[in-house]
């Protein structure tokens, strides 16, 4: 089971690049990297999901090197409501496993 | 896009009574659907795997007597917390995967609080 590991919390200033590493040394090879934004009260919302080099969307990239190993959401300019816990999740696509959740990221963007 | 929707957002009720919360995904079918339980300041943690047609797979430690989980159509999946106690006040999630598309959808969730 690959497990994940990310900073507990990170804070970062209005406009500035954040960029949140997950390590995930177990993956296998079919599975895929996928990270969730949770707001409190509310589920999570997926953001973006990889298997391998870079993906980009229009809210965030995704950098895989290329042992897979490790991963980076990067976040461009990020603003007030950026503020929430970002969560890294490794599985194969369609399994349960693709979906167990991590202790996550804080993060705090401040004015 | 893809929506799951689930009701009720919150709910209170009474010691030893039960609960049921439904989970919809409005615009497709899902033949499988995930719930999960989230305490405050924690993550969300897996509680079952809801299958249509068939018995829900419960993960370890998770009481399947107590959480009944009922997916009789491909839009429906019905978690009902039965003879409710308070340390099952917790935040429901319910999510399902849209066919075609990346990751999986979330329910806004439903916080229970029982006194």
């Amino acid at each position: 089971l690959a497990k994940t590991t990310q900073p507990i919390s990170m804070d970062s200033y209005e406009g500035q690049e954040v960029n949140i590493t997950c390590s995930h040394n177990n993956i296998a090879t079919n599975d895929y990297i996928t990270w969730y934004q949770q707001f409190p009260s509310q589920g999570p919302r997926f953001i973006i999901q990889g298997y391998k080099t870079k993906v980009t969307n229009e809210v965030a990239s995704l950098f895989i090197p290329a042992d897979r190993k490790s991963s980076t959401l990067s976040l461009p300019r990020v603003s007030l409501s950026d503020t929430a816990v970002y969560y890294c999740l490794v599985g194969e696509s369609g399994s349960a496993r693709q979906l167990t959740f991590g202790s996550g990221t804080q993060l705090t963007v401040l004015p | 896009g893809a929506v799951v929707s689930q009701h009720p957002s919150w709910v209170i009720c009474k010691s030893g009574t039960s609960v049921k919360i439904e989970c919809r995904s409005l615009d497709f079918q899902a033949t499988t659907m995930f719930w999960y339980r989230q305490f405050p300041k924690q993550s969300l943690m897996l509680m079952a795997t809801s299958n249509e047609g068939s018995k829900a797979t419960y993960e370890q430690g998770v009481e399947k007597d107590k959480f009944l989980i009922n997916h009789a159509s491909l839009t429906l999946s019905t978690l009902t917390v039965t003879s409710a106690h308070p340390e099952d006040s917790s935040f429901y999630i319910c999510s399902a995967r849209h066919p075609g598309t990346d990751g999986y959808t979330f329910g806004s969730g439903t916080r229970l609080t029982v006194v």
